[in-house]
């Protein structure tokens, strides 16, 4: 239950493309959605995030969409760039509580 | 306005020493956390630590690893005698009281144990 699911392990796209990164959780408890970006040899850093009493958020090019009936949520890039190469981990935490858990991550390569 | 701060950044041990990893979360947090990031995988959480209190330790293993915030200084993860298998890199993050979800990570500490 305290899993989060995250697929695909990796993805490349051409530039210029859209990638899509999904996640799925079990425990409907969580109520904080986050994504990390994270660059070799570097910390993750919080690229966007949402709440489950929305059904989608955009800033810039990325965009999160969530169903929570489906108890899933996902990362759209639009107009991917070679920049955007990195690895993306989806994660889902409870506000105020000691719940912190990350999916496995997906490592993506934006072709130039 | 300094971002979270770890050190070393870099650090080898030889089997059966210890490892003292610190962190300095970002000025008025008082929130910290810890993750393990073994090559290739995600972040498993490990603690959360409010000032002077251990919140929650249920990812840290159960023998050789500590950790600590004290009310004055940094964060420190201690890992005694340490084995091959605890090669990884050690994220902190930090977050203020509200809201507490938002945590920002420092650059890490890669541990190698030879």
């Amino acid at each position: 239950q305290q899993q989060v699911k995250q697929s695909p392990q990796s993805l490349i796209v051409q530039k210029g493309g859209i990638s899509i990164i999904n996640c799925a959780y079990e425990n409907t408890a969580f109520d904080y959605f986050p994504w990390y970006q994270q660059f070799p040899g570097k910390g993750p850093a919080l690229l966007i995030a949402i709440r489950p009493d929305v059904s989608e958020k955009k800033e810039g090019r990325f965009t999160i969409s969530f169903n929570k009936s489906a108890k899933q949520f996902s990362l759209h890039i639009m107009d991917s760039q070679p920049g955007d190469s990195a690895t993306y981990f989806c994660a889902a935490f409870i506000t105020y509580g000691q719940n912190f858990v990350f999916g496995p991550g997906t490592r993506l390569s934006v072709l130039p | 306005n300094a971002g979270v701060m770890q050190n070393p950044r870099h650090l080898v041990r030889r089997r059966g020493q210890e490892a003292r990893l610190r962190c300095s979360p970002m000025k008025g947090h008082s929130h910290v956390y810890w993750y393990r990031q073994l090559p290739e995988e995600g972040l498993k959480f490990m603690v959360y630590l409010q000032k002077e209190n251990i919140i929650d330790e249920s990812g840290m293993p159960k023998e050789r690893f500590s950790a600590e915030f004290p009310k004055e200084g940094p964060s420190i993860l201690r890992i005694q005698q340490v084995v091959r298998g605890d090669s990884a890199a050690y994220f902190c993050a930090s977050s203020s009281v509200v809201p507490q979800e938002t945590q920002y990570f420092g650059p890490g500490t890669r541990l190698l144990v030879l």
